[in-house]
């Protein structure tokens, strides 16, 4: 099993939808959780970094279930600038390596 | 200037050469890493420094090598490059003290032919 997993892509959704990611983790040991954003051939740019109380900023929303070990990531009311991959990531010690998702590729369309 | 730069951009070389990739950085962290990222595979971890003295093999480590020549530069190194090392190359920074993730560089696409 990888210790990062996210639901497979792509996701297909028209402007104005509703449309949650998931990404799972397998050890039970994480302590900090993010959410990149990387569009086609570029860097991962931080979206969010997820909290125990999670987290909203604008249309996204993070949140963190440490018992099932999962964090997910809401974004709401879509919009044609959203069409990139989401990659999650998650490390066990605060500052330490990253572990990523394979990431989950979501296209906006009219 | 870009905050995390990495050199080439692109690189296209031969079975069997050595190539060089380099990564410097402007935002004082101690820590840098490198990951290749494949399709449908995600970022994977290669080497990682948490300071200048202290190197570490990721998960794909083997047919790689890296050299952290000062606090601000982090170099990897394909010894005898071969086509399944054909992949984009992000180098990144982190401060141990923040939540704030990582910082990428633009990244290397690097083919092998």
């Amino acid at each position: 099993r990888k210790e990062v997993e996210q639901d497979p892509g792509p996701f297909n959704v028209p402007e104005g939808a509703t449309v949650a990611f998931n990404c799972t983790y397998s050890n039970s040991a994480s302590q900090s959780f993010f959410w990149y954003r990387q569009d086609c051939r570029k860097e991962p740019k931080l979206l969010m970094s997820v909290y125990s109380s999670g987290n909203e900023d604008g249309r996204f929303t993070a949140q963190l279930n440490r018992a099932s070990q999962y964090i997910s990531l809401l974004i709401r009311d879509s919009k044609l600038s959203d069409s990139a991959t989401y990659l999650c990531a998650v490390n066990k010690v605060q500052g330490g390596k990253l572990i990523f998702g394979q990431g989950t590729e979501l296209s906006v369309k009219p | 200037d870009a905050d995390v730069t990495q050199t080439p951009r692109n690189r296209i070389t031969k079975t069997g050469k050595r190539i060089m990739l380099e990564c410097s950085q402007t935002k004082g962290h101690d820590r840098m890493y490198w990951y290749r990222q494949d399709p449908g595979l995600g970022l994977r971890l290669i080497y990682y420094s948490f300071d200048v003295k202290d190197i570490n093999k990721g998960e794909i480590s083997d047919g790689y090598s890296v050299s952290r020549q000062a606090q601000a530069k982090f170099s990897l190194s394909l010894e005898s490059a071969i086509p399944n090392q054909t992949a984009l190359y992000f180098c990144a920074t982190s401060d141990l003290d923040r939540l704030y993730g990582y910082t990428f560089g633009s990244g290397t696409r690097l083919t092998v032919v």
